[in-house]
């Protein structure tokens, strides 16, 4: 167990719908990384909040946001879903730039 | 041409057997994780690592800085190996972790 949760753990919606994910970091983690893994394109980066902040982006869709709440727990919202878009969505904390720990994902099917 | 390149794709060892997998990367790093991901999905980060070597009980994880390469061997290998191995780097002008495309590890008893 990492110490990182990710809630749900399965969700399946229909296109043109919108979702959100949640993660809880590690207690003491500041950053929350969220990645992207589908069959054909691997694990990506999508996007990193420290501390409530944006910190670097990667690969994420305009249709795809995220926050970091001063709680630091985070959520990734994904809109106007697409057959694409079905993947695991992991999330990560790390205590700044160190050793990621990784939830256990959220597998997101869109039908 | 993939910034961070792992070989082999697939490897079939016997119980016991010595493994080794690869990773290139052609990208300046501030670090290097390798991951491994099970079966059933979830993700756990083994090593990381800047320079050196690093042992945890059968894995060895290496780094060379200079020719771009780092290498994950597993030693007397248990079918409760059987997993996908990642290698991810953290590259030098960001925060944001690159992934290879990972390495199919499967133990036969």
């Amino acid at each position: 167990d990492s110490g990182v949760t990710q809630t749900p753990k399965h969700l399946i919606t229909a296109t043109g719908q919108r979702v959100t994910l949640r993660c809880s970091p590690r207690s003491g983690d500041l950053s929350v990384y969220w990645y992207q893994q589908s069959l054909d394109q691997g694990l990506q980066f999508l996007i990193q909040y420290y501390n409530g902040e944006e910190r670097a982006k990667g690969n994420i869709l305009e249709r795809f946001s995220a926050q970091q709440f001063p709680d630091l727990h985070s959520e990734l919202n994904l809109s106007s879903l697409e057959l694409g878009d079905s993947a695991l969505y992991f999330c990560a904390s790390s205590v700044a730039d160190g050793a990621q720990y990784f939830g256990p994902g959220t597998r997101l099917t869109v039908t | 041409k993939n910034e961070v390149e792992q070989s082999p794709q697939n490897l079939t060892a016997q119980e016991g057997e010595f493994i080794t997998i690869n990773c290139s990367y052609s990208v300046g790093i501030s670090a290097l994780h390798w991951l491994q991901q099970h079966p059933g999905g979830g993700i756990v980060s083994l090593f990381m690592l800047s320079s050196g070597k690093k042992k945890h009980g059968r894995l060895i994880a290496t780094i060379n800085i200079q020719e771009k390469h780092s290498s994950l061997h597993i030693t007397a290998s248990h079918p409760r190996d059987s997993a996908v191995y990642i290698c991810a780097v953290l590259t030098s002008a960001g925060n944001k972790l690159t992934f290879g495309g990972g390495t199919r590890v499967l133990v036969k008893p």
